[in-house]
C-alpha cells in the first residue's frame, strides 16, 4: 500500500500563478516530512516539518503540515519558469520501520 | 566537504551482468537509503540501513542487494535477476532521530543495460 501520496501528478501553470501541491501520508511512528524539489539528478531540500500548523517559508516557497488530518501542502507563490521541477514529498518514521519513503512526486511545468 | 559520493555518474551494463553502484558518506549518518527513479516518476525504496550490519528491504528489492559493513558505506549491487534494471539510482543518507535535520543524496547513478 502506498504510505504517502502526492497530488496533482503533473501540472502545467503559466508564470505568475500560484500552484498548491499535496502530500498525504499514513505511518505509524511519524517522525518528520519532507519536501525536496528535484530538477536534474540530485533532489535538493525544500523543507523539514516536525509539527502541526507552523507554516515554514522561504521566498516566495511555504509548507504546512497537519498531523491529525495527515497531510502537508507546499504552496508556490508568483511562480516562474525556474521553478519548474519534480516536486516529491517524504516521510521518515521512528522505530523498527525507520525508513524514508517517498511519494510519487508532482511534476510542475511552468510556461513563461 | 562533508556530504555523500555516487559512483560512477554513468554505467553500462550487459544483460545478465552483475553490478555494483557504490555510495560512501562523510556525514556520520546512521541510516542509509537506495532508491530507483525511472523517468518522469517519484522515488521507490529499493534498501535501507539503519546501523551497520543491518539492512532491510524496502517496496522494489528484488533483484538488488546490498551491505553495510562500514557507517560509511552502503553499496547496491544490481543483480541480473533484475528483470529491468535501466534506471536513475539514487543513495541518501540522514541523521539519527535526535537531530532533526534533513537527508542529503548523492548524485545519482544513471544504469543503462544494453
Amino acid at each position: 500500500e502506498d504510505k504517502v501520496v502526492q497530488s496533482p501528478l503533473s501540472l502545467v501553470v503559466h508564470e505568475g500563478d500560484t500552484v498548491t501541491l499535496n502530500c498525504s501520508y499514513e505511518v505509524t511512528n511519524f517522525r518528520s516530512l519532507l519536501w525536496y524539489k528535484q530538477e536534474k539528478k540530485a533532489p535538493t531540500f525544500l523543507f523539514m516539518l516536525t509539527s502541526s500548523g507552523i507554516e515554514k517559508k522561504s521566498g516566495r516557497l511555504s509548507s504546512i503540515l497537519d498531523k491529525k488530518e495527515l497531510f502537508s501542502i507546499l504552496n508556490i507563490t508568483a511562480t516562474q519558469t525556474g521553478d519548474s521541477a519534480i516536486y516529491l514529498c517524504a516521510v521518515i518514521e521512528y522505530g523498527d520501520n525507520n525508513d524514508m519513503r517517498f511519494g510519487a512526486g508532482t511534476r510542475l511545468t511552468v510556461k513563461p | 566537504d562533508g556530504g555523500i559520493t555516487q559512483s560512477p555518474k554513468y554505467l553500462f551494463r550487459k544483460e545478465g551482468q552483475n553490478v555494483t553502484l557504490s555510495c560512501e558518506q562523510n556525514l556520520n549518518h546512521d541510516a542509509m537509503y537506495w532508491y530507483r527513479q525511472d523517468p518522469g516518476q517519484g522515488l521507490r525504496l529499493i534498501y535501507y540501513s539503519q546501523i551497520v550490519n543491518d539492512f532491510q528491504k524496502g517496496d522494489i528489492a528484488e533483484g538488488y542487494s546490498v551491505s553495510r559493513e562500514k557507517k560509511e558505506s552502503f553499496p547496491l549491487t544490481v543483480t541480473s535477476a533484475q528483470k529491468n534494471p535501466t534506471a536513475f539510482y539514487l543513495c541518501a543518507s540522514s541523521p539519527p532521530p535526535f537531530r532533526d535535520t534533513e537527508a542529503f543524496f548523492g548524485q545519482g547513478t544513471r544504469l543503462t543495460v544494453v
